[in-house]
C-alpha cells in the first residue's frame, strides 16, 4: 500500500516563527500536493511538484513555499506564519497520469494531515 | 475551466436507508472522477472512481457511483447506510489531458442516524 507520512499531527506556533511541514512517500510517485483544509471551503491546492527540484505555485501560494530535494520528501513552510493559516495541512502524492490501459488515473493518496494552529 | 459541485452541505439518512451523496462536474473532454471519504481529524481516502465504461462503479466499504454524463452527475450511493458511514464526502475530477489537476469540491458531511 502507498503510504504518505505527514512528520507532526499537531503543531502549535506563534505568530512570525517559522514553520516547517514535511511530506514523505514510498511508492516513488513522481508527484507531490500540498492542500490546506478549511471548513466550508473544501480543500485549496498551495503548491505541487511533478519532479526533484521543480515547483508549481498552486490556488493559494502566498505565505508559503515549498522544497523538494528528494523524490519522496516534499516540504511546506511557513516564512513567518499568521493567524490566518491556522488550518488543517494535507499531503498528497500520485504517480505521473498515464494512458487508460495502465488503469493509472493520477489519483491522490494523502497523509494523515497535519494541524497546525498559529497564536 | 473545471469545477465540482456538491451542493449539499450536509445530508442526515437513518440507518439501514439507502444513501445518496450529489456530485455535479464540469471539465473539458471526458473526465476522470473520484470520491473520497475523510474521518474525523484524518486525511482523504479513496474510494472510487470512474475511468470510462460500465456507468456503475463499484467501491471501498459498499460504496458505488453512477455516472451519468448527460447529467454531468457522479452521485455516491449506499444501499443500506451505517452508523460508521457518518463522515465527510468529497468528489473530484480532473480531464484527460496529462498537466490537469485533480479539482474537489467543497465536501459533504453525512450523518447517520441510528
Amino acid at each position: 500500500d502507498v503510504k504518505v507520512t505527514q512528520s507532526s499531527r499537531y503543531l502549535v506556533k506563534r505568530t512570525g516563527e517559522k514553520v516547517f511541514l514535511e511530506c514523505v512517500q514510498d511508492m516513488d510517485h513522481e508527484n507531490m500536493f500540498w492542500y490546506r483544509q478549511d471548513p466550508g471551503l473544501g480543500l485549496r491546492l498551495i503548491y505541487f511538484s511533478y519532479d526533484v527540484k521543480m515547483k508549481e505555485k498552486g490556488d493559494i501560494p502566498e505565505g508559503y513555499s515549498v522544497s523538494r530535494e528528494k523524490k519522496e520528501r516534499f516540504s511546506l513552510i511557513l516564512e513567518s506564519a499568521s493567524t490566518n493559516q491556522t488550518s488543517m495541512y494535507l499531503c498528497a502524492s500520485s504517480l505521473v497520469l498515464a494512458d487508460l490501459l495502465s488503469g493509472n488515473t493520477g489519483e491522490l493518496f494523502f497523509g494523515e494531515g497535519s494541524r497546525l494552529t498559529v497564536l | 475551466a473545471q469545477s465540482v459541485a456538491q451542493p449539499e452541505d450536509q445530508v442526515n439518512v437513518a440507518e439501514g436507508n439507502p444513501l445518496t451523496v450529489k456530485c455535479t462536474y464540469s471539465v473539458s473532454g471526458n473526465p476522470y472522477l473520484f470520491w473520497y471519504v475523510q474521518y474525523p481529524n484524518r486525511g482523504l481516502q479513496f474510494l472510487l472512481k470512474y475511468i470510462t465504461g460500465d456507468n456503475l462503479v463499484k467501491g471501498s466499504y459498499g460504496f458505488e457511483a453512477e455516472f451519468n454524463k448527460s447529467q454531468t452527475s457522479f452521485h455516491l450511493k449506499k444501499p443500506s447506510a451505517l452508523v460508521s458511514d457518518s463522515a465527510l464526502y468529497f468528489c473530484a475530477v480532473r480531464g484527460q489531458v496529462l498537466d490537469d489537476k485533480i479539482i474537489f469540491g467543497k465536501g459533504t458531511r453525512l450523518h447517520i442516524l441510528p
